[in-house]
């Protein structure tokens, strides 16, 4: 039982540049986040999915795009990046069958320079 | 939306003390609040969570208890341990309505002193 897989783990991008943050999970969990973790900070929501086929914004959404491409998985964009997009981030899941606990997952340290 | 404050930012204590970090939130319709544990480099992990129905709850060393009336939570950790250092968060959130999204506080380090 893998939980929360996250891809890659290590990103270096040139200012500009696009990528895809890839997150799945197992547990057959209906929610799904993105979130992201600045040096010596929280954790602030980027986007959530309360269910296959939805998707909202959350505290910090702005050069983001997310999809929620079936149950398992559900990927962050960045279309043009930006060194303030710096950043450690992380996907997580929860269901109503785990005592809605969101779990984590291990993190992607991403770096545009 | 919600907004949670965490203090302190920092707290250093004797292995042995117990150590105690304060949330407030503000969204009264808040009814569930977990406290994650971060050591460097890794994903947080639940250490403990308590529902608004409950006032307080234990897990051996940790405690958490919460006043709705005041809208703030607090973790204890007894008999403080080394391994007990690492940068400590609170959260909250509502998860009867559609969006569970945790919101979290801004985080606690705490280092236990062998």
């Amino acid at each position: 039982n893998a939980g929360v897989t996250q891809t890659p783990k290590f990103q270096v991008l040139k200012t500009g540049q696009s990528m895809t943050l890839q997150c799945a999970q197992d547990m057959n969990h209906n929610s799904m986040y993105w979130y992201r973790q600045d040096p010596g900070m929280g954790l602030r929501l980027i986007y959530y999915s309360a269910s296959e086929g939805t998707t909202d914004k959350g505290e910090v959404p702005n050069g983001y795009n997310v999809s929620r491409l079936n149950k398992r998985e559900f990927s962050l964009r960045l279309e043009s990046a930006a060194p303030s997009q710096t950043s450690v981030y992380f996907c997580a899941s929860s269901g109503a069958d785990s005592g809605n606990t969101i779990y984590f997952g291990e993190g992607s340290w991403l770096t545009v320079v | 939306g919600e907004n949670v404050e965490q203090h302190p930012s920092t707290l250093s204590v004797q292995e042995g003390d117990s150590a105690v970090i304060k949330c407030t939130y503000s969204d009264s319709a808040s009814n569930y609040f977990p406290w994650y544990k971060q050591e460097l480099g890794k994903r947080p992990q639940l250490i403990i969570d308590i529902r608004s129905n409950v006032g307080e709850k234990k897990d051996q060393r940790i405690a958490v208890t919460l006043n709705k009336t005041a809208k703030h939570f607090s973790l204890h950790i007894t008999e403080t341990q080394p391994e007990d250092s690492a940068v400590y968060f609170c959260a909250a959130s509502n998860f009867h309505t559609g969006r569970r999204a945790l919101t979290f506080g801004s985080g606690t380090r705490l280092q236990v002193q062998p």
